[in-house]
């Protein structure tokens, strides 16, 4: 069966400091990958996807970048957090297909405090 | 922006009572999803249902699709404690490989 594991689970950084998320799937290949961020209290943002290794769309600019470097593994990662980047991180994986006529599976997670 | 809005923001039942949560669109899609969310949690797909389809059942879950007025519904029968959670539906196209979501309905159970 297909699994999702997405660490830390909460992480508390000083500004400026850097920042490295990993996602990594399991029980499936070539899917396509997600980064999401949340709000308190909000729906969700999508920051990246990913269709294959090293291709990767950008949602929204701002602080943060992702990378595919492998088939089933996604990193979010920032040079310089800022106050604004706090949130909850969601990972998650699809089948390719296009239309997107399969549910998304997500991770557990990542709350993020930016201080 | 976002695609999908939830109708009500919040909403508070009695268990046992029904709860009837509504989403609409702007745009055509391929397919809607709705999702729920554990305080904290990451998000579970619930059901998706495609743009060729108007109603869908799962146990006691039953979602709508009216695309001539670009809205959907997701009616929770039987309303239980457990089934607290923020609910929230994504649109999905069919020349994108992503889903937008909604900003999510809060639904409360009272016992």
């Amino acid at each position: 069966s297909q699994t999702i594991h997405q660490w830390p689970a909460t992480l508390v950084q000083p500004v400026g400091s850097p920042l490295s998320l990993e996602c990594t799937v399991e029980g499936t290949s070539n899917p396509n990958l997600y980064w999401y961020r949340q709000a308190a209290g909000r729906g969700l943002q999508l920051l990246f996807y990913s269709v294959g290794i090293g291709q990767i769309s950008s949602e929204v600019p701002q602080n943060l970048s992702a990378s595919r470097p492998q088939d089933r593994q996604f990193i979010l990662s920032s040079k310089k957090l800022l106050l604004s980047d706090s949130g909850f991180y969601l990972c998650a994986w699809s089948n390719v297909e296009s239309g997107g006529n399969y549910g998304y599976t997500f991770g557990s997670g990542t709350r993020l405090t930016v201080v | 922006s976002q695609q999908g809005e939830e109708d009500p923001q919040a909403l508070s039942i009695q268990e046992g009572e029904n709860a009837t949560m509504n989403c609409s669109y702007k745009t055509s899609i391929n397919n809607l999803q709705w999702y729920r969310q554990n305080s904290g949690r990451g998000l579970v797909h619930l059901i998706l249902i495609r743009s060729n389809e108007r109603e869908k059942h799962s146990g006691r879950l039953r979602v709508t699709l009216d695309t001539s007025k670009k809205s959907s519904s997701l009616l929770i029968t039987a309303s239980r404690a457990a089934d607290t959670a923020s609910y929230f539906c994504a649109t999905g196209y069919s020349s994108a490989s992503k889903i937008i979501f909604g900003s999510g309905t809060r639904l409360s159970i009272r016992p």
